[in-house]
């Protein structure tokens, strides 16, 4: 595997599941992110990973909860959500520090439908 | 804080024709800049990016862009548009005190054949 892989691609779940989206990074980054991204709107950070510590969580509501177990792997878990989180969640990965070239290398995705 | 704005929402293009999508950016100092390229369902792939250095930054997929400082733009060109570059373009904006790049809305761009 290169680069950064999300599983599953597609996901749908009721409203009383509990399921969870992974990503893992094969890039050696230090930073990993999650994004949601909604039809006819801007893409959304969710959280931020630095070295495995959260430094960014943008008011998301607790119904979603990550996880960074390593550099390497990030999780978001998903309980009790509603039909307005069906959306592409995105992950995102990134080298922060050095000579700053932090461009982001995003996942393919999880198409996630709430019903 | 940084911002970046995409003023077209709908770009609509023949295919062969020349390609120009705005990007403007608000910063304070000089900026990193990236352009990304969403097909649909998948996630964004870099198409190029600029630090410092020369402002003519050459992509991938025959894409280039240019970083203007005095009109705050960093704008993506193709000469000749295929078909299969009918897709999302996102510009980010990336501050120095930040490793996290705002983006902007994307442009749609179609293509006719």
């Amino acid at each position: 595997e290169t680069g950064v892989t999300q599983t599953p691609r597609h996901l749908v779940m009721g409203m009383t599941n509990k399921k969870s989206l992974k990503c893992e990074q094969h890039l050696g980054h230090n930073a990993m992110y999650w994004y949601k991204q909604s039809a006819k709107k801007p893409l959304e950070l969710m959280f931020v990973y630095n070295f495995k510590e959260q430094t960014e969580n943008n008011s998301v509501p607790s119904r979603f909860s990550p996880e960074c177990p390593n550099s390497s792997h990030l999780f978001l878990h998903l309980h009790t959500l509603q039909p307005e989180d069906s959306a592409l969640y995105l992950c995102a990965s990134s080298q922060r520090g050095g000579s700053g070239n932090y461009e982001q290398y995003f996942g393919p995705g999880t198409r996630l439908t709430v019903t | 804080a940084q911002s970046v704005t995409q003023p077209d929402i709908h770009i609509t293009v023949s295919e062969g024709a020349s390609l120009e999508l705005r990007c403007n950016y608000s910063y304070g100092a000089t900026p990193y800049l990236f352009w990304y390229v969403q097909s649909p369902g998948q996630g964004l792939q870099l198409l190029l990016k600029y630090f410092s250095g020369d402002t003519l930054v050459q992509g991938i997929k025959g894409f280039e862009a240019e970083f203007k400082r005095s009109q705050s733009s960093f704008n993506l060109r193709k000469p000749s548009v295929h078909w299969s570059d009918a897709a999302e373009y996102f510009c980010a904006v990336g501050a120095g005190g930040s490793y996290i790049p705002t983006f902007g809305r994307g442009t749609s761009l179609i293509v006719h054949p």
